[in-house]
């Protein structure tokens, strides 16, 4: 199974300063279609998951740009530019390019 | 307004069944790949099987395969889950989600304790 690894596992962080997650997989990503499937979800706490970002950087619907996500091969990196309070909950990665898909062990998110 | 609402969750032995339910409205269910994601408390997600909607090809994580099917129904527009030979570590908040995780439901929660 592929493995995704984010780093860090905490984050605190202050408002209006930059955050940033690393994910990386065991294996690489690209799928028979070409695309790399590579997603970032955002849990708050009580909440059910909500889908930020498909194939590597496209953003859903209503996600904020200050919100961005990158990388390729194996490496992978959510952005966020300024922080504000919303955004504190767990932060997931996920690959749908291999089977089984596979979440990362998630990152959580607090103001300092 | 699209909207996914699981239920059949509770209390069950270890060893025992449950079917998960989850009416989708606002979009024909059938249409749409799907899956089942669950939560266990305190800790991160956790895929759990998938039904494409072209096909109707059913995918399932090694921890649940052979125990758990996933199905839909077209004419009550839902998806179900069921869940076989249940064990101690399949207690979870189990989630559906719509398409490439683009909706979620609320979450139905499953306890698996003797």
């Amino acid at each position: 199974d592929v493995v995704l690894t984010q780093s860090p596992l905490f984050l605190p962080v202050t408002l209006g300063q930059p955050a940033s997650i690393s994910c990386r997989s065991s294996q690489g990503l690209v799928y028979s279609d070409g695309k790399t499937h590579l997603n970032w979800f955002h849990q708050r706490p009580g909440q059910s998951p909500r889908h930020l970002i498909s194939e590597v950087s496209n953003r859903d619907s209503g996600v904020p740009d200050r919100i961005s996500g990158s990388g390729s091969g194996t490496d992978f990196t959510l952005k966020i530019s300024r922080v504000e309070a919303e955004d504190v909950g767990v932060y997931y990665c996920m690959q749908g390019s291999h089977w089984p898909w596979t979440f990362g062990q998630g990152t959580k998110v607090e103001i300092k | 307004e699209v909207q996914l609402v699981e239920s059949g969750g509770g209390l069950v032995q270890p060893g025992g069944s449950l079917r998960l339910s989850c009416a989708a409205s606002g979009f024909t269910l059938s249409s749409y790949d799907m899956s089942w994601v669950r939560q266990a408390p305190g800790k991160g997600l956790e895929w759990v099987s998938y039904i494409s909607g072209s096909t109707g090809a059913t995918w399932y994580a090694d921890a649940v395969k052979g125990r758990f099917t996933i199905s839909r129904d077209s004419a009550k527009n839902s998806l179900y889950l069921q869940m076989n030979s249940l064990r101690d570590e399949d207690t979870a908040v189990f989630y559906c989600a719509r398409g490439y995780f683009s909706v979620w439901g609320q979450g139905t929660t499953v306890t698996v304790s003797s």
